[in-house]
């Protein structure tokens, strides 16, 4: 089945740093992929969309400059928290799309990221 | 109004008891309907999916669809400790569009 990794699993960073997450889809190749923030108990909010080769679409809210998307390859979709701050601390989740929907229509989800902000 | 509405719980069931989970939607034109089972400080997993209105089963997992009335479900049979989890139901209109979660719903099964 279609797998999607993502590291790392948890990163702690001291306030003003950047942080760089990446998800990989390990056997397929992936033209769209998701990137979510998970506040404790909350559900996932997306935050934007990543095509490969294009410029990311941010969902509303999120600030483009501070979120920076990169999806240079079919397998490849890095997320990097710029400047982070102790606000920035969540869990992030990506997903990744296949081009042929697969059984579970192609989406598929990476383990996710803590991040801690201190 | 949101456009996926789900009781977030949480919802205590003994074990072997038959779990009800349900979501409500909005937009008429969402095609695609899942189910994620999340655990703590883990990615969703998917576990059922349905394309427009119907029922489809899978082990101790019935989803269904009701596209007329814009309501969703999903029953566990034979509930286990280990199903303790969030269930997110989440829905597309198709293609490579988003899905849209709902905010999920903590079950706890105890023994």
């Amino acid at each position: 089945g279609a797998v999607v990794s993502q590291h790392p699993s948890w990163v702690i960073c001291k306030s003003g740093t950047s942080v760089k997450i990446e998800c990989r889809s390990l056997d397929f190749q992936a033209t769209t992929m998701f990137w979510y923030r998970q506040f404790p108990k909350q559900s996932l909010m997306l935050m934007a969309t990543s095509n490969e080769g294009s410029k990311a679409t941010y969902e509303q809210g999120v600030e483009k400059d501070k979120f920076l998307i990169n999806h240079a390859s079919l397998t490849l979709s890095t997320l990097t928290v710029t400047s982070a701050h102790p606000e920035d601390s969540s869990f992030y989740i990506c997903s990744a799309h296949d081009r042929v929907p697969l059984g579970n229509y192609g989406y598929t989800f990476g383990s996710g990221t803590r991040l801690t902000v201190v | 109004q949101k456009e996926v509405e789900q009781d977030p719980g949480p919802l205590s069931v003994p074990e072997g008891a038959i779990v009800s989970l349900n979501c409500t939607y909005s937009n008429s034109a969402f095609q695609y309907f899942m189910w994620y089972r999340q655990y703590s400080r883990k990615g969703p997993e998917l576990l059922m999916y349905t394309y427009s209105s119907g029922n489809k089963e899978d082990g101790r997992f019935t989803a269904q669809v009701d596209k007329s009335s814009k309501y969703i479900s999903l029953f566990i049979r034979d509930s286990q400790p280990s199903d303790s989890a969030t269930y997110l139901c989440a829905m597309t209109l198709g293609g490579y569009n988003k899905l849209i979660f709902g905010a999920g719903t903590r079950l706890a099964v105890h023994p």
